[in-house]
């Protein structure tokens, strides 16, 4: 049981818009930031959105991060097949002294 | 290009030892923060150990406290988990990975990932 919940799957077609949720708590997304992870099938996973809505470079703005009290979305516009992976968010959990991951998103693109 | 190389997976016996390393460069590697995670198979991502750049400041997972030790060698660009006591339920890719540009030592902004290391605990 992750102390972050994602929703195990979801899916969209190309060109749509999808939302992945990150449900936490006070002390874990309610006082600190949100990373999130993109993790294509057989590689590492890869940073896609720091400090809750930060993009790295590189990083398409097809893909933006919001957070709000204890909960955080990943939005991506523009659906496209490559986007087609599993997506971890993360954050600092104030009561367990340590960071936490959620269980993962897979997205489909059909 | 910044690269980190993860080595030394295997498979190992129930209580048995193994060292993981990761091999860093294209970038000053004794000024960042540097973390493993580790992915069993099938199942999300777990973070299990940081060291601060000049190995002052450790943390370990509850999961993995007193039986894994983390070091890094600032003067090999190297990064290292010495795992004693493992378990079965160790089995999983091992990555390492620096903390991102800017970021502050607690934060679980890893910046880039290795490419992982196996590392097997059955009998």
């Amino acid at each position: 049981q992750s102390v972050l919940t994602q929703p195990p799957s979801a899916s969209g077609t190309p060109g749509q818009r999808v939302s992945i949720s990150c449900s936490g708590s006070m002390s874990s997304i309610g006082s600190n930031y949100v990373y999130w992870y993109q993790q294509l099938p057989g590689t590492a996973p890869k940073l896609l959105i720091y400090r809750s809505n930060q993009r790295p470079s590189g990083v398409p703005d097809r893909f933006s991060g919001s957070k709000s009290g204890t909960s955080a979305s990943l939005a991506i516009t523009g659906l496209r097949s490559e986007d087609e992976a599993d997506y971890y968010c993360a954050t600092w959990d104030d009561s367990l002294s340590g960071p936490v991951f959620g269980g993962g998103t897979q997205l489909t693109v059909l | 290009e910044v690269q980190l190389v993860e080595s030394g997976g295997g498979l190992v016996k129930p209580g048995g030892s193994l060292r993981v390393s990761c091999a860093a460069s294209g970038f000053t590697f004794n000024t960042y923060t540097m973390n493993w995670v580790r992915q069993a198979p099938g199942k999300g991502l777990e973070w299990v150990s940081s060291i601060s750049s000049s190995s002052s400041y450790i943390y370990y997972a509850d999961s993995v406290k007193g039986r894994f030790t983390i070091s890094r060698d600032n003067a090999k660009n190297s990064l290292y988990l010495q795992m004693n006591s493992l378990r079965v339920e160790d089995t999983a890719v091992y990555y390492c990975a620096r903390l991102g540009e800017g970021g502050s030592g607690t934060d679980p902004y890893f910046d880039p990932w290795g490419q992982g290391t196996l590392v097997i605990v059955s009998s």
